[in-house]
């Protein structure tokens, strides 16, 4: 089973500028999470979607970040313009309901440098 | 809010058990666990659900004590493949609510031979 897919890996851009991200679910993962990665911190959730229901974005920077996930798949998360701050590591995750809780499965990431 | 992990960092010897430990000021419903080595995607290891059991998975395992808000993770017998960062998530359903997870800066393992 393919996993959580995300493109592009890598993406240098200069500030102000806008960058995009995409991202793949596993299939049958209702819940898909964008999370961002500092250098030596761990993931930070910036939104969740339940289907195409934006259903918990209190951390996202909405002057800025923008995302969406149509149709309940696959989803885009955006920034414009992009900061010197925002460089980091953007991670996508989808879940699965087990009965008592979700399991995340994280994609590999697409790691952002603003120059 | 950002539960707390010790030790922040652990070098062992191939064979050496190592334990990370995941402490919280909130009440937990979980605690999710994962390993990342350097450049890749957080892997899942395993959830401890309240009132849940101890969880294991060939030399690794884990407890979770919902009392003093805490969970541990067990290396034993550490291999090589067991280096990495190690993160734990946790869910507290009267502060962040279900299915989010708050995440720990991590505690880096290094196993060498």
């Amino acid at each position: 089973e393919a996993g959580v897919v995300q493109s592009p890996r890598y993406k240098i851009i200069e500030k102000k500028q806008p960058v995009a991200f995409w991202c793949n679910p596993i299939s049958g993962h209702n819940t898909l999470y964008w999370y961002r990665q500092n250098l030596g911190q761990g993931p930070e959730l910036l939104i969740r979607y339940e289907n195409e229901e934006a259903v918990d974005d209190s951390q996202l920077p909405k002057d800025r970040f923008s995302a969406e996930r149509l149709k309940g798949v696959d989803s885009t998360l955006k920034i414009q313009p992009a900061e010197l701050g925002d460089s980091a590591v953007y991670l996508c995750a989808s879940s699965l309901w087990t009965g008592s809780s979700y399991e995340q499965y994280f994609g590999p990431g697409t790691r952002l440098t603003v120059t | 809010q950002q539960p707390v992990q010790s030790p922040q960092a652990v070098i062992l010897r191939e064979g050496e058990d190592a334990v990370i430990n995941c402490s919280s000021s909130k009440a937990l419903y979980s605690v999710h666990w994962y390993r990342q080595k350097h450049g890749e995607a957080p892997v899942f290891l395993m959830i401890l659900l309240k009132g849940g059991e101890q969880k294991g998975h060939e030399k690794i395992s884990a407890s979770f004590n919902e009392k003093k808000q805490q969970s541990s993770l067990y290396l034993t017998a550490s291999q090589l493949s067991y280096s990495g960062t190690y993160f734990c998530g946790t869910e507290n359903p009267l502060s962040g609510g279900y299915n989010k997870l708050i995440f720990g800066a991590g505690t880096r393992l290094a196993v060498h031979p």
